[in-house]
């Protein structure tokens, strides 16, 4: 299996508070991703990034912002949460050398009270 | 735009049956094309995955063939066990740059004893 770990793996929070969710790779990839997950939705890509310090929107990237100060660590933050950002979120890793098939994390789940 | 549509579930079937999950798609240029699986409270994980036209992608008894001809990649298995109920996923991934990964909604399987 490929070395991905998401931390927390469960969070329970109030509306209006900060978040952050950490995603750790040991496989050197260069592309990582977060996406979140919800019933009748599949998967919902929020942000994505390209190398260290590199990063892009994706669909869904209001109220939510990254970081990637190193090549192991992605870092997603929920600067307010809201009800709405209840939901699971996956990280995920590619690599151009390999057909940038994507390597998921377990993800975490997120509730926002 | 490019996008990936998928049949909708759920399918259910007993075990040993044969399984077809549908999957077409659009896209500019010539995607990778892969089928992900996920079980129950786990990340996505690549289950096969086919880079250029013809080409057969296999793993546990799936199969699925790139068919540029008709956009296709459908998933099939001869025979399908308890232990594949799960929720699969077929996705694309442009080859312009290359991080781009777009989800089918995905197609929930049970199969029964």
């Amino acid at each position: 299996d490929a070395g991905i770990t998401q931390s927390p793996r469960h969070k329970v929070t109030e509306t209006g508070t900060p978040v952050t969710l950490r995603c750790h790779q040991t496989e050197n990839h260069r592309y990582m991703y977060w996406y979140r997950q919800d019933p009748g939705h599949g998967l919902r890509l929020i942000h994505y990034s390209y190398g260290v310090k590199d990063t892009d929107k994706g669909e869904v990237s209001d109220g939510y912002s990254v970081s990637r100060s190193k090549t192991e660590d992605f870092l997603l933050t929920l600067e307010s949460a809201t009800s709405s950002q209840t939901s699971v979120y996956f990280c995920a890793i590619s690599d151009p050398t390999l057909s940038y098939e994507q390597y998921f994390g377990p993800g975490t789940r997120l509730t926002v009270t | 735009g490019d996008s990936v549509t998928q049949m909708e579930g759920p399918v259910t079937l007993s075990e040993e049956a044969f399984l077809t999950i549908n999957c077409t798609y659009t896209a500019t240029g010539y995607p990778s094309l892969f089928w992900y699986v996920q079980y129950p409270g786990e990340g996505l994980q690549l289950l096969l995955k086919a880079t250029k036209a013809d080409d057969k992608g296999s793993n546990k008894g799936f199969e699925a063939t790139y068919r540029k001809e008709t956009t296709s990649f459908h998933l099939e298995k001869g025979s399908v066990q308890v232990s594949d109920s799960a929720v699969y996923f077929c996705a694309l991934t442009l080859n312009t740059g290359g991080f781009k990964t777009i989800f089918g909604a995905g197609t929930r399987l049970f199969v029964k004893a």
